[in-house]
C-alpha cells in the first residue's frame, strides 16, 4: 500500500468552472477525511465518511461543495460554480476507526 | 468547539540546537498526532500520542493528557527540520482539529 493518494496534485480553474477531486484512502481504512488549508493557516475541516456514510459536514462546506465515497472506498469532491476564495490546498486521510490519521499529498486549486 | 493553541508561532534556530514546540487544547481528547508539514505541502505523521511519551531518532514528543498539553522536542536540528509543525487533536468520534502551527527555520 503507497499510503492515501489524491488526484490531480494542482489543478487551475476559471471562475464559474466545476471541478472534482479524487482521494484514494489506505486499504482496509474505513475513515475518510476532508480538510481544506489555505495560506498560512491550519487545516480546516470540511467532511467525514465512515465507509460510505458521511457523518458530518463542516459550515464550510457550502451547497457548491459535495463529496461522496460510493461503496466506501475512494472518493470525490466536487466544487460548482468556483469562486476566487475557493483557491487552497485541498487534503484527504484516511484512518482505521479513528485512530491515526495519514493524509495525501494534497490538490492545490487555484481559481482565476 | 475544541480550541487547539500552538507556540511559539515562528521559531528561528541555528542548525545545531534544540527546540521544544508547545500545543494547548482545551477539552479532554482521545486522539492527538504531531504532523510537519513540507515545503511540498503534504503533512507527515511525526506522532500519534494520545499520552505518554515517544521518541523516533532527534525527535520526541510528550501529552499529558490531563493537564491539556502536550510538548515536542526537537534536538540536534538540521536545515531540513524547517517547516511547519502542526499538532492535531481529537475529541470521541469526531474529526481532527489542527492548531495554527509553528513555523520553525534552521539557519546553517
Amino acid at each position: 500500500d503507497t499510503g492515501v493518494s489524491q488526484d490531480p496534485r494542482h489543478k487551475i480553474t476559471k471562475r464559474g468552472q466545476n471541478v472534482t477531486f479524487r482521494c484514494d484512502p489506505i486499504s482496509e481504512h474505513n475513515r475518510l477525511y476532508w480538510y481544506r488549508q489555505t495560506l498560512g493557516q491550519g487545516p480546516e475541516f470540511l467532511t467525514y465518511f465512515q465507509n460510505e456514510a458521511q457523518l458530518e459536514k463542516s459550515r464550510l462546506l457550502s451547497d457548491r461543495f459535495s463529496a461522496e465515497r460510493p461503496k466506501g472506498s475512494f472518493s470525490t469532491l466536487e466544487i460548482q460554480r468556483t469562486e476566487q476564495g475557493d483557491s487552497a490546498m485541498y487534503l484527504c486521510a484516511s484512518s482505521l476507526r479513528g485512530a491515526e490519521a495519514f493524509f495525501g499529498q494534497g490538490t492545490r486549486l487555484t481559481v482565476v | 468547539g475544541i480550541q487547539v493553541e500552538q507556540s511559539p508561532p515562528d521559531l528561528i534556530l541555528q542548525e545545531g540546537a534544540n527546540s521544544t514546540l508547545r500545543c494547548n487544547f482545551s477539552d479532554s481528547v482521545n486522539n492527538l498526532q504531531w504532523f510537519h508539514q513540507n515545503p511540498w505541502g503534504q503533512l507527515i505523521n511525526l506522532f500519534y500520542i494520545p499520552s505518554g511519551t515517544k521518541q523516533n531518532g532527534r525527535l520526541s514528543a510528550t501529552t499529558v493528557a490531563t493537564e491539556r498539553y502536550s510538548l515536542l522536542y526537537i534536538s540536534s536540528s538540521q536545515t531540513t527540520d524547517s517547516g511547519v509543525y502542526f499538532c492535531a487533536v481529537q475529541t470521541g468520534a469526531n474529526n481532527l482539529f489542527f492548531g495554527t502551527g509553528t513555523r520553525l527555520t534552521v539557519i546553517p
